[in-house]
């Protein structure tokens, strides 16, 4: 399956202060998914990019990818107590069946 | 609709000892996934089906078994538990109409077992 490569793996930052968190692949990727994880809970979907250097945003969330398909980011500007969680990316594998997830980017936030 | 159930939400197991974790889905979902979480280590996945009778190996299927009888249920079973299957399952399904593949995952809320 498709191999995806994320970082930070940690990251603790103050309330107000932004936060990016990369998602890298060798191979070009079909299309990109991002899951959000609460402590204690479980994944839960945030976007899906398709297209070469497609941009979406989400009130304080933007996600990129780019324009080779081989990377993603997602960044929040002005980080909230409410942002606090693990940040995977997902790639589709090949057989479009399956998801390979990145380790996940862990957020701290402190008020 | 109550989206994807998973039981029983904890267990402790001795080694040795067998279960079946159970998931269900009321989405009409054809897809269907069972991934376990480890710390630090990002979800892996043990089994998936994209539809009733049909199952496929995941990247860690070993020690683990799966059936798929109906569209709404996907039960893992673990036959002899060791303590390397200590971990987070989460069980998860998705709608993914012809070879478009799979799409938006819904999640359960997990089954935390503990192999003593």
């Amino acid at each position: 399956g498709q191999q995806v490569m994320q970082i930070p793996q940690y990251q603790h930052v103050q309330e107000g202060e932004d936060f990016t968190t990369y998602c890298n692949s060798s191979t070009t990727l079909s299309n990109i998914q991002w899951y959000k994880q609460r402590p204690g809970g479980h994944p839960v979907f945030l976007i899906q990019l398709v297209k070469s250097g497609e941009v979406k945003k989400q009130k304080r969330l933007t996600f990129q990818f780019g324009e080779a398909k081989k990377n993603s980011s997602l960044h929040i500007t002005a980080t909230q107590t409410t942002d606090v969680g693990t940040y995977f990316c997902a790639a589709m594998n090949s057989g479009y069946s399956t998801l390979t997830f990145g380790k996940g980017t862990m957020l701290l936030v402190s008020p | 609709n109550a989206g994807v159930t998973q039981t029983p939400k904890f267990r402790i197991l001795k080694i040795g000892q067998s279960m079946t974790l159970q998931c269900t889905q009321d989405m009409n979902h054809n897809y269907m996934y069972w991934y376990r979480q480890d710390p630090g280590m990002g979800l892996k996945l043990i089994y998936y089906s994209v539809g009733a009778g049909i199952t496929d190996k995941g990247e860690v299927p070993n020690g683990y078994n799966v059936s798929r009888s109906t569209t709404e249920d996907f039960p893992l079973r673990l036959e002899l538990a060791a303590p390397s299957q200590t971990s987070v399952y989460f069980c998860a399904s998705s709608y993914s109409p012809g070879s478009r593949g799979t799409d938006t995952q819904y999640f359960g809320p997990g089954t935390r077992l503990t192999v003593l």
